[in-house]
């Protein structure tokens, strides 16, 4: 059964600052991961998708990489604001679509 | 457009009550999710549906009951729940395959009395 971890739990950094999330997962035979951010109380919102065949993926700010191989990925997002704040998430689909881990808490002061 | 919309935002029932929550999604897409989501946990698959046939049930207790009528929507009919069902309930759609990307729906709040 696949088993996300994310590290850390929460986070609060100063407005400027540039970040890593990290996201590991017990299972490496995974087709994608996705990364998602969720508002209190929202709904989730894709952020980025990476293809098990692909290492990288950006879009704006953000960069997730993926080390199927070990088990990991990491998002790291440049240049931290305030909007920033909210729940990261990141998702493995395997045999089983979509298995969550528990989300790092971001809080970006300005 | 990636646009999931879910009806009601907010639903608050009676444990004898029968409600039904609602899905839909104008992209095409052929896999459809039910996801229950606690407060500061995270999302937890109920339901898959791929190509209009239920292809995944996370043992889910029969008073939840998955329906997809067609290729656009996904509804969870509701029966005889307890207050610990109460929970945040996200509906999600993707293109269909393993390596496609999943779009969800802002939720419904369901609060069982």
């Amino acid at each position: 059964k696949q088993e996300v971890t994310q590290i850390p739990a929460a986070l609060s950094v100063p407005e400027g600052e540039n970040l890593v999330l990290n996201c590991s997962f017990t299972d490496s035979a995974i087709y994608n991961l996705q990364w998602f951010r969720q508002d209190p109380g929202k709904g989730l919102t894709s952020l980025l998708l990476i293809q098990s065949s692909q290492r990288e993926q950006t879009s704006g700010r953000l960069n997730a990489s993926l080390d199927k191989s070990s088990g990991r990925s990491t998002l790291y997002i440049a240049a931290s604001q305030p909007g920033d704040s909210a729940t990261y998430l990141c998702a493995p689909s395997g045999n089983t679509p979509l298995v969550f881990g528990k989300g790092t808490r971001l809080s970006v002061i300005a | 457009d990636t646009e999931v919309t879910q009806t009601p935002k907010h639903l608050v029932m009676g444990m004898t009550n029968k409600k039904s929550l609602k899905c839909e999604q104008h992209m095409g897409h052929r896999a459809m999710y039910w996801y229950k989501q606690k407060a500061k946990k995270p999302p937890e698959l109920m339901f898959v549906y791929s190509y209009e046939k239920l292809s995944i049930n996370e043992s889910v207790p029969s008073r939840f009951s998955p329906e997809c009528p067609n290729s656009s929507l996904l509804n969870l009919h509701l029966h005889a729940l307890q207050p610990e069902d109460s929970a945040l309930y996200l509906c999600a759609s993707s293109q269909g395959g393993p390596n496609t990307e999943a779009f969800f729906g802002q939720g419904t709040r369901l609060t069982v009395v």
